[in-house]
Order: structure tokens, then C-alpha cells, then sequence
């Protein structure tokens, strides 16, 4: 299994640019969201998904559109980036339960600089 | 905001001690996890306690959880220069799925 895979590695944009952060997993999870991670701030949830067609958002949305068509992918998309959504993005995925959230499996993370 | 806070935020030791990281949080949780980050990496799950254990054990890692306090402590026994790395608890309530993550603590092991 290859786990969890975001594309691409890093980018640059510029202010007011698009663009589409991938993430695929191959291990049938239910759940999967977004994060985000800036110096001394830890993880934030951008938005997240229990499963195909259903999506909801988390502590930091704005800027951030996601769909889920698919259990295996859950892109997001920057529909005009600014400098203040240079960050690091880390997509995740776990199993659902009764129990709260279970493990996370995070992928490797998309470095993004906005000009 | 309900993020949970971890304690210190940087802690150094030499290979052979043992590291204890603190957190602590502000709701009602189903459970509460540890991950480790390493320098420019993604996270790695270590170990999760659900809110009616006290404490688990996975090999040289020591986890409780004390829900009165809403605090829980992660213990690495005899340290490794491989355990150099940013260790963060994130706990998880209700049923809306969300996993909250605190800050932090940069554990750096001296070889």
C-alpha cells in the first residue's frame, strides 16, 4: 500500500493564482481531511470528509474550497491564494468509529509559497 | 480556539535520560493521541489512550491520561539521538470527528 500520497512536493504561486493540492489513499478510509502547519502554530483543520459526497469544515476554512467524489481522493483548492496561506498542508486519512477519531495516517506534506 | 497546549515547548537531553512531554486540553475527549513529527516530515502516529484508560505502554513509550485534570504525559524511556524530533498530543471529542492538535514540544536528544 502506498498510504497516503500528496501532490505535488512544493510550489510557488503568486498572489490571485489557483491551484488544486492533491491527495490520494489507498487503504479504504472513511475520513479524510486537511491540515495546515505554521511555526508555533501546530496543526490546524482546514476542512475534512466522513466520506464520498459529504464534506465539512474546520478551524481555518476561508480561502480553501475541498469536494469528495471518491473514498480514495480529497483534493483542496486555493481559489485566489495570498501570501497568508503560505504554509505547509498535510492531508490525512483514518478509519471511522464509535470511539472518536481514530489513527491518522498523514502523507508527506506540500510545501506552498505565495508570492 | 481548543487547541491543546503542550508542555515545555522545547526540551533537551542527553541519549540515555528519559523525556517527558506534558499536555493538556480543554474539552470532553473519546480519546487522545501522541504523534512525532520529524524535521520536515509528515506526522507518525505513536500510540492512543481512550478516555477510560489511565495508561498504556508501547515499547519505550509511556503514555497516561488523567481526564479530571484534561492532561495526559508522554514518557520515552532511555533516549535516543533518533528520538530528536517535535512530538505533538491531539485529542478527539464527541462525535464530530475533528482532531484537535496542540503545539508542540521540540524534544532534541544529544548524542
Amino acid at each position: 500500500n502506498a498510504g497516503v500520497t500528496q501532490t505535488p512536493k512544493f510550489q510557488v504561486l503568486k498572489t490571485g493564482q489557483s491551484m488544486t493540492l492533491q491527495c490520494a489513499q489507498d487503504m479504504n478510509h472513511e475520513y479524510m481531511s486537511w491540515y495546515r502547519q505554521d511555526p508555533g502554530m501546530g496543526l490546524r483543520l482546514i476542512h475534512y470528509s466522513v466520506g464520498a459526497g459529504i464534506t465539512d469544515q474546520g478551524e481555518v476554512p476561508n480561502g480553501y474550497n475541498v469536494s469528495r467524489s471518491t473514498t480514495e481522493d480529497f483534493p483542496l483548492r486555493l481559489l485566489s491564494a495570498a501570501p497568508s496561506q503560505t504554509s505547509v498542508y498535510f492531508c490525512a486519512s483514518s478509519y471511522r468509529s464509535g470511539g472518536g477519531q481514530e489513527t491518522q495516517y498523514f502523507g508527506p506534506g506540500t510545501r506552498l509559497l505565495v508570492l | 480556539s481548543q487547541q491543546g497546549e503542550e508542555d515545555p515547548q522545547a526540551l533537551s537531553i542527553q541519549e540515555g535520560e528519559n523525556a517527558t512531554m506534558n499536555c493538556s486540553y480543554k474539552t470532553s475527549i473519546n480519546n487522545l493521541q501522541w504523534y512525532r513529527q520529524n524535521s520536515g516530515r509528515g506526522l507518525v502516529h505513536l500510540i492512543l489512550i481512550r478516555s477510560n484508560e489511565r495508561e498504556k505502554h508501547s515499547g519505550r513509550l509511556r503514555v497516561t491520561l488523567d481526564t479530571s485534570k484534561k492532561s495526559s504525559s508522554l514518557l520515552i524511556t532511555a533516549s535516543r539521538a533518533a528520538d530528536t524530533a517535535s512530538y505533538f498530543c491531539a485529542h478527539s471529542g464527541g462525535s464530530n470527528y475533528k482532531l484537535t492538535f496542540g503545539k508542540g514540544t521540540l524534544l532534541t536528544v544529544n548524542p
